[in-house]
């Protein structure tokens, strides 16, 4: 019920090409959905995020939709960028009375050719 | 720049050595997080420090000992580490509690690059 899963594992666009990354969760309990961008030899910083009241959140290129029934949720990286060449991670989190407890994906490895 | 500093960034250490990493940040976060990633996965719990107290121990071996001394520093003591204690090892700092918005955001140091002779 812990468990995140993310798809796809790696992928290649375009310059100026849609990416989009998705993840599925099983836990109901979870209440925060954060997506995490990792550069080579950088901590994972945070992108996006999104709370299960809402069904969609932008910000910039950057672009969650959330299915809530479906337990689904996807970044959507629009105009993509060779510097959005990356690796993602989809996170999930539950409320602790201690700070919160993430849940990662196993992430997507992003390439962005020019 | 991140807001959550890590030092050192890099760090070679034989088996039998012992060494400190250390994590400060100064933006009144009262829960921080040592975490693990090692290549192409994603970061791994290890610990969680709530009010400057020991709240998730996720079962890390005693050669790793965390310490925070104050609400904006956070440490990790090493001892007779093993090679596959080699990693990247990050820290991670958040709010407590966000009230009525459910759970806080994290927010990640660069980590230190770990590798054990």
């Amino acid at each position: 019920q812990q468990q995140v899963k993310q798809s796809p594992q790696s992928l290649i666009v375009q310059k100026g090409g849609i990416s989009i990354i998705n993840c599925a969760y099983e836990n109901t309990a979870f209440d925060y959905f954060p997506w995490y961008q990792q550069f080579p030899g950088k901590g994972p910083a945070l992108l996006i995020a999104i709370r299960p009241d809402v069904s969609e959140k932008k910000e910039g290129r950057f672009t969650i939709s959330f299915n809530k029934s479906a337990k689904q949720f996807s970044l959507h990286i629009m105009d993509s960028q060779p510097g959005d060449s990356a690796t993602y991670f989809c996170a999930a989190s539950r409320r602790r009375t201690s700070g919160s407890r993430l849940t990662f994906g196993e992430g997507t490895q992003l390439t962005v050719n020019p | 720049d991140t807001e959550v500093t890590q030092t050192p960034k890099h760090l070679v250490m034989g088996m039998t050595n012992k060494k400190s990493l250390k994590c400060e940040q100064h933006m009144g976060h009262r829960a921080m997080y040592w975490y693990k990633q090692k290549a192409k996965k994603p970061p791994e719990l290890m610990f969680v420090y709530s009010y400057e107290k020991l709240s998730i121990n996720e079962s890390v071996p005693s050669r790793f000992s965390p310490e925070c001394p104050n609400s904006s520093l956070l440490n990790l003591h090493l001892h007779a580490l093993q090679p596959e204690d080699s990693a990247l090892y990050l820290c991670a700092s958040s709010q407590v509690l966000v009230m009525d918005r459910g759970s806080p955001p994290q927010h990640f140091g660069d980590g230190t690059r770990l590798s054990i002779l």
